[in-house]
């Protein structure tokens, strides 16, 4: 079955420094998806990414990027200079069969 | 262009009492999903459905738990004889699937249950 772990419960950091989230995943498929979503307090899930796993370029966007590790089992996620408003709640999710599974998400907490 | 609608927003009721809550996909996705989230937890998967039909329940979905989206639009989600373990966002989440791609689900704002 599919695990995500994300071992990083709480981050907190002053504006306008770069945070990494850390995602390690496992599953037996060998075609799967990686996707990342943030969740702010109003509660909706906002789709940030999808990775295929074939697909191991990382991706920037803006000030958010992706780092993709097959040989590890990560998909790392960076925001450079970071801003009051990317505080929230961060998942990884890798597909199941015709699901997602997330992980348990990471707090972050970005301090005017 | 509107995103994935659930209403209520919240819904507060009595242990024992009987709730059904809404989501309306965005238009033109043929799948929709259910997942449940507790407090400090990763959504968890319920149910999912391709047009009308519901392809697969997972193990939390207990019998007291239904699901429909008779036209393949709209769907609801009742709970029967709710009980303090029940309290939970609910959230719906739509995708357009075609040839078996995952394109990415696109979620509502939630229903957040409080079973008092």
């Amino acid at each position: 079955a599919q695990k995500v772990t994300q071992a990083q419960t709480e981050i907190s950091v002053v504006e306008k420094e770069d945070v990494t989230l850390d995602c390690v995943y496992e599953t037996r498929d060998t075609t799967y998806y990686l996707f990342w979503y943030k969740q702010p307090p109003s509660g909706e899930l906002v789709f940030l990414i999808r990775r295929n796993s074939f697909d191991e370029q990382n991706e920037i966007s803006g000030r958010y990027s992706w780092n993709f590790q097959k040989s590890t089992s990560s998909f790392n996620f960076t925001i450079t200079a970071s801003q009051v408003v990317d505080s929230a709640v961060y998942f990884c999710a890798i597909t199941g069969a015709n699901n997602l599974f997330f992980g348990t998400g990471t707090r972050l907490t970005v301090i005017p | 262009d509107t995103g994935v609608s659930q209403n209520p927003r919240h819904k507060i009721t009595k242990r024992g009492q009987n709730v059904t809550f809404r989501c309306d996909p965005i238009s033109e996705h043929n799948r929709l999903y259910w997942y449940r989230q507790t407090l400090g937890q990763g959504p968890e998967f319920l149910t999912y459905f391709q047009n009308e039909a519901q392809l697969e329940k997972s193990r939390l979905l207990s019998d007291r738990f239904s699901a429909e989206r008779p036209k393949g639009s709209f769907s609801t989600l009742e709970i029967q004889r709710t009980e303090q373990g029940d309290s939970a966002m609910y959230l719906c989440a739509s995708s357009l699937t075609v040839a078996g791609a995952n394109q990415p689900q696109h979620f509502g704002d939630g229903t957040r249950l409080s079973i008092l």
